[in-house]
């Protein structure tokens, strides 16, 4: 199946610094997610891309589906503490068809 | 609105007895239903997806099955317990736009 790969596999930054993270795949994809997830607990939907090109913000979340449709990043500003967590990217070929990112884990350090 | 259930929350089993996890969904009808498992510090491994009642796909050949037996309940299940299974399993659902994920079971194997 296709291959999703993310980077940085961990970041380690101050807060109030932004934030940028990747997912590249060779095959093609129809959407991009990407969820954040909290220790113990399942991962929580903050921005689904739909069309290639497409940027949406969620807040200081913004990220974008990249034109060939085969990436897409997440960029996070003035980073705060409560944004330590994994944050993975996921692509949809159709809806029998969801991979995820090995995810990028968050520490923000105050 | 859509929710999701998973039961039980935690569960700490023998090696070599069985297991049944539980995964409902509330508010939406024919979902697309997914069993991740999730290594302590890791991403995401997709165990089996349903596509409608009685239809299950393996994604990794283990002792691990999975059955759907009402159009919202997902239950995965094992004869035997390995020490490997240990992990934190997530269910999730999709329908035509996102995919949404459980609170998860953690689920420890002495």
């Amino acid at each position: 199946g296709q291959q999703l790969n993310q980077s940085p596999q961990s970041m380690f930054i101050q807060e109030g610094e932004d934030v940028s993270m990747n997912c590249t795949s060779s095959s093609i994809f129809n959407t991009w997610l990407w969820y954040k997830q909290d220790p113990g607990e399942g991962p929580v939907l903050l921005i689904a891309l739909y069309k290639a090109g497409e940027l949406t913000s969620n807040g200081r979340l913004t990220a974008q589906f990249g034109i060939t449709r085969k990436d897409s990043f997440l960029n996070i500003s003035a980073s705060i503490p409560s944004d330590v967590g994994i944050y993975f990217c996921a692509g949809r070929v159709n809806n029998n068809d969801m991979r995820f990112g090995a995810g990028t884990r968050l520490t923000v350090k105050p | 609105s859509q929710t999701i259930h998973q039961w039980p929350a935690t569960l700490v089993q023998p090696v070599g007895s069985p297991l049944s996890l539980e995964c409902t969904v509330e508010g939406t009808s024919n979902p697309n239903l997914y069993w991740y498992r999730q290594a302590a510090g890791r991403g995401l491994q997709l165990l089996f997806y349903s596509v409608g009642i009685g239809q299950i796909s393996s994604e990794v050949p283990q002792n691990l099955s999975a059955s759907r037996p009402q159009d919202r309940q997902f239950i995965l299940s094992s004869k035997k317990l390995l020490l490997s299974d240990s992990g934190f399993y997530l269910c999730a659902w999709s329908g035509l736009t996102s995919a949404y994920f459980g609170p998860g079971t953690r689920l420890l194997v002495l």
